[in-house]
């Protein structure tokens, strides 16, 4: 069964700021990925943090926090092409294993 | 252009029929993996390998058998298809075992009836 949370949807407009919060299960933990996925084409990775803290790619970040057993996806200045759904994912054990999905929908 | 490639992109089955999801890598990864997608519930891993020549088991298993010939190539087999084997397919690699980053293919749409 599913041992990670995510929120299902999040609507904002663009140019704001969202964030995805992802909890997990600690046994096996490795490490915490973040995939994009448009329209149920392929997911393309976009970040994958193994130790605590921030990881920074242009307008997207993803932060981890193994004490906590959570991790989160920050997307900045929101574009209409961030309309997506995002998963969160956990190494376990040298496998990973998805979240069910957040759809993030940016509106004008 | 580099990448997994997957075949067919779209099937209906009839139940009991045997059926083969082919999937090829060129970027001479080591590690390959099937998942299935399903509505609400996000990607659900079924066989892996870390290597050619070995194969595992995942979360969801029963009813699929692959093989690892070689490094390229990871197909997924449905013995004797059911209905609730209706899904999206997704193959993906990875350059090591272990690695957060997976590749993915473009996925096969397959319907059992």
């Amino acid at each position: 069964g599913q041992s990670l949370e995510q929120p299902s949807e999040v609507t904002a407009v663009e140019g704001a700021i969202v964030q995805i919060n992802c909890t997990y299960q600690t046994s096996g933990f490795y490490g915490l990925s973040w995939y994009q996925q448009h329209d149920g084409g392929a997911p393309t990775f976009l970040s994958y943090n193994a130790l605590d803290g921030l990881e920074e790619t242009g307008r997207f970040s993803s932060f981890l926090s193994r004490s906590d057993s959570y991790g989160y996806l920050l997307l900045q200045e929101l574009q209409m092409k961030d309309s997506a759904s995002y998963f969160c994912a956990v190494n376990r054990d040298y496998k990973l294993s998805f979240g069910a999905g957040t759809t993030v929908t940016v509106r004008a | 252009i580099a990448g997994i490639t997957q075949a067919p992109t779209s099937q209906i089955l009839a139940a009991g029929r045997r059926m083969t999801l082919r999937c090829t890598q060129d970027m001479r990864h080591n590690a390959m993996y099937w998942y299935r997608q399903d509505l609400g519930l996000g990607l659900r891993l079924i066989h892996y390998s870390n290597t050619a020549g070995t194969t595992g088991k995942g979360e969801v298993p029963d009813g699929y058998s692959v093989s690892r010939a070689n490094t390229d190539d990871f197909p997924l087999t449905l013995a004797s298809a059911v209905p609730s084997q209706t899904s999206v397919y997704f193959c993906a690699s990875s350059d090591s075992w272990g690695s957060g980053e997976l590749f993915f293919g473009e996925g096969s749409r397959l319907t059992v009836l």
